[in-house]
């Protein structure tokens, strides 16, 4: 099966500066990557996604690039403000698969 | 749309107990998925169901746990003599009917229901 690393595990990162999350994903048939964002004792909440027919997707202060020759895939943040500290969990899928496959999260924490 | 909702949002059981844990799904969905997160780790897979059936479970542990999605009613993850380690953040999610030309699983979570076992 599927199997999705990310890293780092915990991020810090002064306001205003960028913060990337990396991912690896070892299924070849994997064509949608999601990126969630979770805030403490909330749910998952979706915040950008790319599927394998594009190698970058930007949205506002959010992007998203995919590598699939090498089978990684990162979540770029620039001008982090306070209210980005969450952790973020990147995920992988396929057409047709039943579920997502989750890395296991990344605690960033942005400094005032 | 009020989303995805479970409940309970908390439940605190003692060992050898039963949980039932619920999950309705947006209005629209019909496919339902649980998933289980540890304290400071990811989710994991356990099951996925469309109405009355159960798809894959794959992820399920073999005892004490047991999911349905009846045709009426929302979807209920079952555990059955539960244990400390069964102490966790329990996510139900559901995404749209079939996956269309883009054939992802595009989910939206619920809240979560936090377990603790004494």
């Amino acid at each position: 099966g599927e199997n999705v690393e990310q890293h780092p595990s915990t991020l810090s990162v002064q306001e205003g500066d960028s913060a990337v999350i990396k991912c690896t994903y070892s299924d070849s048939a994997s064509n949608y990557f999601p990126w969630y964002k979770q805030e403490l004792g909330k749910r998952p909440q979706l915040i950008i996604d790319i599927r394998s027919n594009v190698g970058e997707k930007k949205d506002q202060r959010i992007a998203v690039t995919l590598n699939k020759t090498a089978k990684h895939f990162s979540l770029h943040i620039t001008e982090t403000q306070p209210e980005d500290s969450a952790v973020y969990f990147c995920a992988a899928s396929q057409t047709g698969a039943n579920n997502l496959f989750f890395g296991t999260g990344t605690r960033l924490t942005v400094i005032p | 749309n009020a989303g995805v909702m479970q409940n309970p949002r908390h439940l605190v059981r003692r060992r050898g107990q039963e949980a039932r844990l619920r999950c309705s799904p947006m209005k629209g969905h019909s496919h339902v998925y649980w998933y289980r997160q540890l304290p400071e780790e990811g989710l994991k897979f356990m099951v996925y169901l469309q109405k009355e059936n159960i798809i894959d479970e794959s992820g399920m542990p073999k005892e004490r746990f047991s999911a349905e999605f009846p045709k009426e009613g929302p979807s209920i993850l079952r555990i059955q003599q539960v244990v400390r380690g069964d102490s966790a953040a329990y996510f139900c999610a559901s995404s749209p009917r079939g996956q269309g030309l883009s054939g992802a699983n595009v989910l939206t979570f619920g809240a979560g229901s936090r377990l603790t076992v004494l």
